[in-house]
C-alpha cells in the first residue's frame, strides 16, 4: 500500500522558513517523479513543484521561485520541500503528491498525481 | 499559463441522479487532462487522465469525454459517498500544471 505521510507543517512569521518532509513507502520511490501540491484554506488546488526521479530536474510555479526548493533523498524515501522568504499567501495545507501515471506530452515526461499524503498545515502570520 | 475554468461551482443533484460537470481551458490542451475528486478532510484522489481513461479502481460511473478546450465529466447515478469536490487539471502545457477552480456536487 502507498503511504505519504507530511510533516513539517507549523506557524511560521513572515520572511522565516520551514523545510516539509514527505516519508514514502509501499513503492519504488526511488522510480517515481514526485510533487508538491498547495490548498490555501477554503480554496482550491495549485500545484508547486515536482522533481524527476534522479532529482536532475525540477520544476516550480513561477510565485516559489527563487524561494522554495525541493529536493529528494532515494535512500531514504523521502521528499522535501525548503521553504524560505515565507508570505502570508504561503499559507496552505501542502501535499505531498506520487507521480506514479507518467504520460508523455509532446515527448516531454509528464507526472499525474496518483497518491497523495494527508498534507501539513503551513501557516505563516506574525 | 494555461487557465482551466470550471463550471458551476455547485452542483445540486439528488442521489441516483446524472450529474454533468464542466471545465474549460484558455488554449487547447487537446486531451490531456485529468479529473481529481477531494472529500472534507481527505486529500484528493486521481479519477481520470487522458480525458477519458479512469484510473485504477474507478467506478464505471465515473466518465470523461471532450478535448481542445472543453471537457466533461459524468458521474451517471450519483451515490452518496460521490459527494465531493471535483478538480479539473491540464498537463498539456508545464510548468505549470494547472487546476480548475473546483465544482462541489452536493446533495440536493
Amino acid at each position: 500500500e502507498v503511504q505519504l505521510v507530511e510533516s513539517g507543517g507549523g506557524l511560521v512569521q513572515p520572511g522565516g522558513s520551514l523545510r516539509l518532509s514527505c516519508a514514502a513507502s509501499g513503492f519504488a520511490f526511488s522510480t517515481s517523479y514526485m510533487n508538491w501540491v498547495r490548498q490555501a484554506p477554503g480554496k482550491g488546488l495549485e500545484w508547486v513543484a515536482n522533481i524527476k526521479q534522479d532529482g536532475s530536474e525540477k520544476y516550480y510555479v513561477d510565485s516559489v521561485k527563487g524561494r522554495f526548493t525541493i529536493s529528494r533523498d532515494n535512500a531514504k524515501s523521502s521528499l522535501y520541500l525548503q521553504m524560505n522568504s515565507l508570505r502570508a499567501e504561503d499559507t496552505a495545507v501542502y501535499y505531498c503528491a506520487r507521480g506514479g501515471t507518467i504520460v508523455m506530452v509532446r515527448g516531454v515526461v509528464t507526472p499525474l498525481f496518483d497518491d497523495w499524503g494527508q498534507g501539513t498545515l503551513v501557516t505563516v502570520s506574525s | 499559463e494555461i487557465v482551466m475554468t470550471q463550471s458551476p461551482a455547485t452542483l445540486s443533484v439528488s442521489p441516483g441522479e446524472r450529474a454533468t460537470l464542466s471545465c474549460r481551458a484558455s488554449q487547447s490542451v487537446t486531451i490531456n487532462l485529468a479529473w481529481y475528486q477531494q472529500k472534507p478532510g481527505q486529500a484528493p484522489r486521481l479519477l481520470i487522465y487522458g480525458a477519458s481513461t479512469r484510473a485504477t479502481g474507478i467506478p464505471a460511473r465515473f466518465s470523461g469525454s471532450g478535448s481542445g478546450t472543453e471537457f466533461t465529466l459524468t458521474i451517471s447515478s450519483l451515490q452518496s459517498e460521490d459527494f465531493a469536490v471535483y478538480y479539473c487539471q491540464q498537463y498539456n502545457n508545464w510548468p505549470p500544471l494547472t487546476f480548475g477552480g473546483g465544482t462541489k456536487v452536493e446533495i440536493k
